[in-house]
């Protein structure tokens, strides 16, 4: 059955790195996610992206992220400058169509020391 | 007003017993809804997922929706231990992200 991955699963980093997510979307989905989780807390959504641009993105989402599609595979989402309080979940999800199914990868745990 | 409330338990059940989780939600532009499965420090796995009003059903699950009350259910008949997780319903409409509530934590004890 076809999923969304996600690279690393835990990735631990220090205040004021840059960090890079991965995330491999389901082959014939179009639009891709990125939503993130603090310990705790409710699954928050971050960003969208259809067609090689971002097509929402949340008040979470400052200058300090950004998303990109590199080839035809990969999805990533770039933290410049880590904080503490970016700790959390990160989720990719991707659906084939806006308002369908949306179908989650188990996640990248970032920790920021 | 939260866009969606979920009550966050714990629910603590015994097996085989029917399982009623629910949600509210504030706003009626919303018109696709969700229900997801996560185990701890995993991703949220889809259950269902509805758009209309009344009962869908998928084997054990039930998803109903109630648009004129902004509340949907989920069901899970004869439950088993392998259902303990947290569920989390999720909205969407007139935009693409989807709004989560908080999540109800579910045991099912053998």
């Amino acid at each position: 059955e076809p999923e969304v991955t996600q690279t690393p699963s835990h990735q631990v980093t220090q205040m004021g790195q840059e960090v890079i997510l991965r995330c491999v979307p389901i082959s014939n989905h179009l639009y891709f996610y990125w939503y993130r989780q603090i310990l705790g807390q409710k699954v928050e959504f971050l960003v969208s992206f259809y067609n090689n641009e971002i097509s929402e993105k949340s008040e979470i989402f400052d200058d300090q992220f950004s998303v990109e599609r590199p080839d035809g595979s990969n999805f990533t989402l770039k933290i410049r400058s880590t904080k503490l309080e970016d700790s959390a979940m990160y989720f990719c999800a991707s659906c084939p169509q806006p308002n369908t199914e949306a179908f989650f990868g188990q996640g990248t745990r970032l920790t920021v020391v | 007003q939260k866009e969606v409330e979920q009550d966050p338990g714990p629910l603590s059940v015994p097996e085989g017993a029917i399982v009623s989780l629910n949600c509210t939600y504030s706003n009626s532009a919303f018109q696709y809804f969700m229900w997801y499965r996560q185990y701890s420090r995993k991703g949220p796995e889809l259950l269902m997922y509805t758009y209309s009003s009344g009962n869908k059903e998928d084997g054990r699950f039930t998803a109903q929706v109630d648009k004129s009350s902004k509340y949907i259910s989920l069901f899970i008949r004869d439950s088993q231990p392998s259902d303990s997780a947290t569920y989390l319903c999720a909205v969407q409409g007139g935009s693409e992200k989807l709004v989560f509530g908080k999540g109800t934590k579910l045991t099912v004890n053998p």
